[in-house]
């Protein structure tokens, strides 16, 4: 069965590096997503991407955020530089485009963000 | 502002009995309706969805149920199992909108005793 892919499992970094997390979608799914995460908290909306572009995006997606399909399996998102309070647990997800808005979205197994 | 909450954070229940797991939700101009599963150290698996324009639909072992006068849905899983032991999330959506945003709530746990 087709599945999200995430790496790494978890990543450590110091306040104020820059950190790309990856995310290869189901191959034929066309929209693309980003959720977070922090521990003990809601799954929240960051991101949606179609068609090389952001479609929708959050009040926490400021300017330290980016993200971006740098070839045709993987989508990263991009922290510029990375405050404490990014460390949370982050979600790639992915959906095809028959259903429209209410086509399911299939998550990944999440990238463990740590922020010292 | 917009929230989706759980009535309850943990639900424990006997093998083989039913199991119950709430959701309100506050935006009437929700229209779609999600249940996914989380296992521990896992990303979110889909159970099962609802649009507004039902209020009722079975899944294998699942039902949702939505009342969208009291912005209320729930997920009955039926002779509950251990593999079933994990957190439920509920996650809303505005399809139209044009909205591919899910916005979810905070998760009840539920533990299933041998």
């Amino acid at each position: 069965e087709p599945e999200v892919t995430q790496t790494p499992s978890h990543q450590v970094t110091q306040m104020g590096q820059e950190v790309i997390l990856r995310c290869v979608p189901i191959s034929n799914h066309l929209y693309f997503y980003w959720y977070r995460q922090i521990l003990g908290q809601k799954v929240e909306f960051l991101v949606s991407f179609y068609n090389n572009e952001i479609s929708e995006k959050s009040e926490i997606f400021d300017d330290q955020f980016s993200v971006e399909r740098p070839d045709g399996s993987n989508f990263t998102l991009k922290i510029r530089s990375t405050k404490l309070e990014d460390s949370a647990m982050y979600f790639c997800a992915s959906s095809s485009l028959a259903g429209g808005p209410t086509d399911t979205q299939y998550f990944g197994p999440g990238t463990r963000l740590t922020v010292l | 502002g917009e929230s989706v909450g759980l009535h309850l954070p943990t639900l424990s229940v006997q093998e083989g009995d039913n199991s119950i797991i709430n959701c309100a939700y506050s935006n009437s101009a929700s229209d779609y309706f999600i249940w996914y599963k989380q296992e521990s150290g896992k990303g979110p698996q889909f159970i099962i969805d609802i649009r507004s324009n039902m209020d009722k639909r079975q899944g294998q072992r699942v039902t949702v149920l939505l009342n969208k006068t009291v912005k209320h849905l729930s997920l009955q899983i039926a002779a509950t199992q251990p593999g079933d032991s994990a957190v439920y999330f509920c996650a809303t959506g505005n399809s139209g909108a044009g909205s591919y945003q899910l916005t979810f709530g905070k998760g009840t746990k539920l533990s299933v005793i041998p």
